[in-house]
Order: C-alpha cells, then structure tokens, then sequence
C-alpha cells in the first residue's frame, strides 16, 4: 500500500531534550516536506527536501533541523525543544515538478513539550 | 500578500442536506487548487485538484468549482453523511518558475459537523 509514515504518532518530552520524529514513504517520491499544524492556523511548512541531500528551510525552520540521506526517509530533528513547539506534525511527499502532483500526507504526529 | 482565505469557519448540518464551503485566494502567480479532508486527528486526504482552465470538478459526492478571474472556489457536498464531519481544507499552489516545484499556501479550514 502506497502511504507515508511517521512514528512516533505521539510524544510528550521536556525542554531541552532532544528528539526525532520519523518520516518515510515508499512511493520513490523525490518530494518530501514537513508541516506543522496549530489551532487557527493553516499548515505551516518547516523544511522541505527535493532530493536526497537537498533540503531548504520552509516558513518557519527555526528550532528545526533535517536531513534526506535516502530518498524515503525524511526525519525531522528537534535539538533543544521548547514548549512552542508543541505542535501537531505533518510530513508530505509528492514526485516533482511543475506538474499537477498529489501529496501525500502522514498520519501525524502530535508533539507535547512541558 | 499570498493567503487563502476559507468560510465559514466552521458549519453544523443535518444528514442528507446540502451544503457548500468557500475559498477566497491572492496567491498568484497560481498554479492550481486543492480541496483537502483532514479527519480528527489525521493527515490531509486529497479530494479535488483543479488547474486554472478547469471550473469544475467532481470527486464522489464533493464537487469543487473554481473561478480563476475573482480567484474564488467552493466546495461542494451533496447528501450529507455523517463521515463527513471533518475539516476541509483549501489549498491553493503558487507557481514557482524560478524553481523544480512549486509552494502550496493552506487555508485554515473550515469544520464541518454533521449531525443525525
């Protein structure tokens, strides 16, 4: 079955404990994304990945780190978190181009720091 | 300023009626739109993708509509049921020339809760 995953789907941490959340696809999809998703506001888009090895700030990358060593994992790193970053996460992934391409979404992972 | 902006927020109906969501867009350069359904606690699905020379698209009983001149959609939902209670999500791409692939811009959504 085509999907994307991530694990885990839910995490209560402390500030300043660092953490990563999983993300991978097996649809040999170049596009990878990740989005975070907060009461009142749209999807908002972190950091994003064309490729394995190329990724780019989204809208709001600070506090963020990833990396795309293989083209179906796309994790998202969170060094020092802080409660602000208490959040509800989305990865995507899609193939490329200017074309009209579907992204898929994961299933969530919903992040609580105290 | 690129924004999609969707009414109402949210919208209580009874099963079976009608009923119909809007979506209000400046992004631009455009490239296409796209009606989401996110379920409580899950990812977005995707219902309709329309390029600008198409106005009107089906999916089931989700039909979108698309107005490239006012930059103004909708959605659609005929007969209701009750698996319908979600958020619907307007997504509108902005074309990015100068780059591989283009940025998508979300609206807020707008929940909808069906009632038996």
């Amino acid at each position: 079955e085509a999907q994307v995953t991530q694990n885990p789907r839910y995490l209560i941490t402390v500030t300043g404990k660092k953490l990563t959340v999983t993300c991978s696809q097996n649809m040999n999809h170049e596009y990878m994304s990740w989005y975070r998703q907060d009461p009142g506001l749209g999807l908002r888009q972190i950091y994003y990945s064309m490729n394995v090895e190329v990724t780019d700030k989204g809208d709001v990358p600070e506090g963020y780190k990833v990396s795309r060593k293989e083209k179906r994992n796309f994790p998202l790193i969170l060094e020092s978190p802080s409660p602000n970053q208490t959040s509800l996460y989305f990865c995507a992934s899609s193939f490329i181009g200017q074309g009209t391409y579907e992204q898929y979404f994961g299933p969530g992972t919903r992040l609580t720091v105290t | 300023k690129n924004q999609v902006e969707q009414s109402p927020q949210s919208l209580i109906i009874l099963e079976g009626k009608n009923c119909t969501l809007q979506c209000n867009y400046t992004v631009s350069p455009f490239s296409n739109l796209r009606w989401y359904k996110q379920d409580t606690g899950r990812g977005p699905v995707s219902l309709t993708i329309m390029t600008f020379s198409e106005n009107t698209k089906s999916n089931g009983r989700y039909t979108a509509t698309l107005d490239a001149d006012t930059k103004q959609s909708s959605l659609h939902i005929t007969a209701s049921q009750l698996s319908d209670s979600a958020s619907y999500i307007c997504v509108v791409t902005n074309m990015n020339y100068g780059g591989a692939t283009n940025k998508l811009i979300f609206g807020t959504g707008t929940l909808l809760a069906v009632q038996p």
